[in-house]
């Protein structure tokens, strides 16, 4: 089976940095994926990870650890509409689908 | 390039009648998939579609739920008869092909309230 744990809630300050973090066990993996979510729409792609280190695109990077099942997503110079759900999501090699965590809902406050 | 079309986007019934949703992935799209996310969760797969074949359909509580793709192409999802657990936000996704880096694309979803 697959365990997935991101925080709950995370609160920061426009124009801060925030890495919000990803651990994971699983039998099988094929890749990790980080969805944005705003209330009420369709999850949004944002990252795929497979190999160990750090992708950056824009303001937004993720980064992977395999050996030691660990994601960050970390958005910089943040602005009030980052506010939403993160969701962290690995890729089973089984029938390569993905298995989504609960989400991380971040308040970007003034 | 259109995207993940779904209808309806409400939907309020009560316990134990039928409902159906529909999508319309992206042409060309040859794996589709159902999720149901519950307020407050990650969206969890109920069946996986490559082209008009079954994939995956483990987590489908195939007592009342279920699934078909016509031709490859558009897709319902059946629930008969509804419960109160049911009430969730049913999230159709398309992509190329499954697995790997392939990214899956979203429709907005049908919010289905369950009284």
């Amino acid at each position: 089976g697959q365990n997935i744990d991101q925080p709950t809630e995370m609160t920061a300050t426009e124009g801060a940095i925030v890495q919000i973090n990803c651990t994971y066990q699983t039998s099988g993996f094929n890749g990790l994926f980080w969805y944005q979510q705003h209330a009420g729409e369709a999850p949004t792609f944002l990252s795929y990870n497979v190999l160990d280190g750090l992708e950056e695109k824009g303001r937004f990077s993720s980064f992977l650890s395999r050996s030691k099942g660990y994601s960050y997503l970390l958005l910089k110079e943040l602005q009030m509409k980052d506010s939403a759900s993160y969701l962290c999501a690995i890729v089973n090699t089984g029938f390569q689908k993905l298995v989504f965590g609960t989400g991380t809902r971040l308040l970007v406050s003034p | 390039e259109a995207g993940v079309a779904q209808s309806p986007r409400y939907k309020i019934i009560e316990k134990r009648q039928s409902v159906a949703f529909w999508c319309n992935p992206i042409s060309g799209h040859a794996t589709l998939y159902w999720y149901q996310q519950i307020l407050g969760q990650g969206p969890k797969l109920l069946i996986q579609f490559q082209n008009n074949g079954v994939v995956d359909d483990s987590q489908l509580p195939k007592d009342r739920f279920s699934a078909e793709r016509l031709k490859g192409v558009d897709s319902t999802l059946k629930i008969q008869p509804a419960k109160l657990e049911d009430s969730a936000v049913y999230l159709c996704a398309s992509s190329l092909v499954a697995g790997g880096n392939n990214e899956q694309f979203f429709g907005p979803g049908t919010r289905l309230t369950v009284l």
